[in-house]
């Protein structure tokens, strides 16, 4: 099982719809965790951490259900803007372990 | 506040060649990463420096290597440059490990 797994997509919804993406993580100790948004040929950037007790910022709600390990993002009334890759981030406790990105959710709003 | 700066924008080399690239983190920021993302795939974590000393290497030959100098700035050197190596590099700083990285615009290495 892949340390942090995300569904590639690509998710094409209309303008207007709600959209939800999950991304499992395999070990428990994991400590935190991101949403973070890639352009084409961009650089990702920070969306928004995800607290133990959530976290929404206008459109976009964080999840995070440590006892199913995943973390979730709901985006609602999307927009044509929010087009683009999002990649989830999980960050493991102590050690010298490194912060882990998904492979991404691609995310398609179409008119 | 100055963001993650990245130099140069573009790249291009022959294969054979070196390459180095450079990177600023934030201000206050000690940890500096660097990820190789080819065309259509995911980010690949190459190095992560803290306070001087590599901390952790992906599965990359050590033809990549790197440095992170007094002033936490960065530069990631890939020798005996191969086709394969062309992608978008990119470099991101934070505050410590647990916390969120902040990304730079990257440096577009193309391999001839």
């Amino acid at each position: 099982r892949k340390e942090v797994e995300q569904d590639p997509g690509p998710f094409n919804v209309p303008e207007g719809a709600t959209v939800a993406f999950n991304c499992t993580y395999s070990n428990s100790a994991s400590q935190s965790f991101f949403w973070y948004r890639q352009d084409c040929r961009k650089e990702p950037k920070l969306l928004m951490s995800v607290y133990s007790s959530g976290n929404e910022d206008g459109r976009f709600t964080a999840q995070l259900n440590r006892a199913s390990q995943y973390i979730s993002l709901l985006i609602r009334d999307s927009k044509l803007s929010d087009s683009a890759t999002y990649l989830c981030v999980v960050n493991l406790s102590g050690g010298s372990y490194i912060p882990t990105f998904g492979r991404g959710t691609s995310l398609i709003v179409h008119p | 506040e100055a963001g993650v700066t990245q130099s140069p924008t573009h790249l291009i080399k022959t294969r054979g060649q070196q390459a180095t690239l450079r990177c600023s983190p934030i201000s206050g920021h000690t940890s500096v990463y660097w990820y190789q993302q080819a065309l259509g795939l995911g980010l690949q974590f190459l190095l992560w420096y803290d306070e001087g000393e590599e901390r952790n290497r992906g599965n990359f030959p050590p033809r990549f290597s790197g440095r992170q100098f007094p002033n936490y700035s960065s530069e990631l050197n890939v020798n005996a440059l191969e086709l394969e190596d062309s992608a978008l590099y990119l470099c991101a700083s934070s505050f410590d490990r647990i916390y969120e990285q902040y990304f730079g615009p990257g440096t577009r290495l193309t391999v001839t």
